[in-house]
């Protein structure tokens, strides 16, 4: 079946990091992504990965996937307080139709 | 457009009534998805259509739900006889259709059934 879940809420001061964990359970994901979704609004896509990668980066995003352990995350250099918002991670699989499983979303507050 | 555009922003209707949600996705995507978020909680997938055909509608909770999309463009997702429990933010997206095409989604539906 499919599964993916995440932690619910993170804390970080502002200009620090933040490291949101993702964990999935289909062993034929293709592609991994981050979506971030501010109050009101729909959901913006941030990063993905291809699942025969184990790093992306892009500007102050890291992505890490370790297949072997279905682990996935996403890490926000120097995080601002515009980056408050709920993070969604997502996988695609080979027989889902290109459809997106969603985890539940980590809302990340940033404090001053 | 330039994104998916969905419509109405807001939807207010009295239980029992019927109500039809517009998404109009980006132009030449031939994949569209519609989705559901309750208050506090993550997507759930309802139903994809590849052109104007649904292989997938195994997310539609239940007959009272519906969608269909035409010209390979609009769709309407269309609930009837709406439930409190129907109250949600439905969100649609669409996607190029290819292999490692992202989904780009619109701002949603906000639906409160009072």
């Amino acid at each position: 079946g499919e599964d993916v879940e995440q932690s619910l809420f993170l804390s970080v001061r502002e200009g620090d990091s933040s490291v949101i964990n993702c964990t999935y359970t289909d062993s034929s994901s293709t592609y991994l992504y981050w979506y971030k979704q501010e109050p009101g609004a729909g959901l913006q896509l941030l990063t993905y990965i291809f699942s025969n990668m184990d790093m992306k980066q892009d500007q102050r995003l890291t992505v890490l996937l370790n297949k072997k352990d279905k682990h996935l995350s996403l890490r926000i250099a120097d995080t601002q307080t515009g980056d408050s918002a709920i993070y969604f991670c997502a996988e695609k699989t080979t027989d889902s139709w290109g459809k997106l499983q969603f985890g539940a979303g980590t809302q990340v507050v940033v404090t001053p | 457009g330039a994104g998916v555009s969905q419509s109405p922003s807001n939807k207010v209707t009295e239980k029992g009534k019927d109500v039809e949600l517009r998404c109009d996705p980006i132009s030449g995507h031939t994949a569209l998805y519609w989705y559901r978020q309750r208050l506090g909680q993550g997507l759930e997938f309802l139903i994809y259509f590849q052109g104007n055909s649904a292989p997938d509608k195994s997310g539609l909770p239940s007959d009272r739900f519906s969608a269909e999309r035409t010209g390979e463009s609009v769709s309407t997702l269309t609930i009837q006889r709406t439930q409190q429990e129907d109250s949600a933010v439905y969100l649609c997206a669409s996607s190029s259709g290819l292999a490692n095409s992202p989904l780009h989604f619109g701002n949603g539906t906000r639906l409160t059934v009072t």
